[in-house]
């Protein structure tokens, strides 16, 4: 049982690149999150969804998008890199509100 | 929308001591306070839950304990051990169908042999 699955572990753009992080959980799980964590700001919600065809917005948005047209998969779209995105990313999914959330092992970025 | 503040930001202790972390939420109608680990290099992992219908909940060395009116819960270890040397996170959601985590801003706890 594989869980949620984040791709790729590592990533490092330039300014003005555009990417996509994947996450993939086999779970079954409605619910998926995806997080940004800075040293000392915890994690913060960037996008979440509640189900296929159901996406919204969380804390921290802007320059981020997503879409999510299978139960399994949640991508992260980055537009244009800037160096304020700068950060590790998690992907998390639950079986709905106020279950436990189970995360995935991070894609740590750098934006030069 | 929801502020969690959690304190404090490092505590280090010695092998078998307790530590305690705290947190302080702003919105009354938050019901539901995990709270998560995370090792080094790896993706955080729930270790106890609360609701507020609940006011304590223990689990071997861990318990949680919640105080609705002071808007106020703290993670309780006991018989602190090398292993549990990691940043702890707490998080307040409220019960509705798109309620959202919101965490605090963790809590790196170092124990020392």
């Amino acid at each position: 049982n594989a869980g949620v699955t984040q791709t790729p572990k590592f990533q490092v753009l330039k300014t003005g690149q555009s990417m996509t992080l994947q996450c993939a959980q086999d779970m079954n799980h409605e619910y998926m999150s995806w997080y940004r964590q800075d040293p000392g700001m915890g994690l913060r919600l960037i996008h979440y969804s509640v189900g296929a065809g159901i996406t919204d917005q969380g804390e921290v948005p802007n320059g981020y998008n997503v879409s999510r047209s299978t139960t399994e998969d949640f991508p992260l779209r980055l537009l244009s890199a800037a160096p304020s995105q700068t950060s590790v990313y998690f992907c998390a999914s639950s079986t709905g509100y106020n279950t436990e959330a189970f995360f995935g092992q991070g894609t740590r970025l750098t934006v030069v | 929308g929801e502020n969690v503040e959690q304190h404090p930001s490092t505590l280090s202790v010695q092998e078998g001591d307790s530590a305690v972390i705290k947190c302080t939420y702003s919105d009354s109608a938050s019901n539901y306070f995990p709270w998560y680990k995370q090792e080094l290099g790896k993706g955080p992992q729930l270790i106890i839950d609360i609701r507020s219908n609940v006011g304590e909940k223990k689990d071997q060395r861990i318990a949680v304990t919640l105080n609705k009116t002071a808007k106020h819960f703290s993670l309780h270890i006991t018989e602190t051990q090398p292993e549990d040397s990691a940043v702890y996170f707490c998080a307040a959601s409220m019960g509705s169908g798109y309620s959202t985590l919101t965490f605090g801003k963790g809590t790196m706890l170092l124990v020392s042999p």
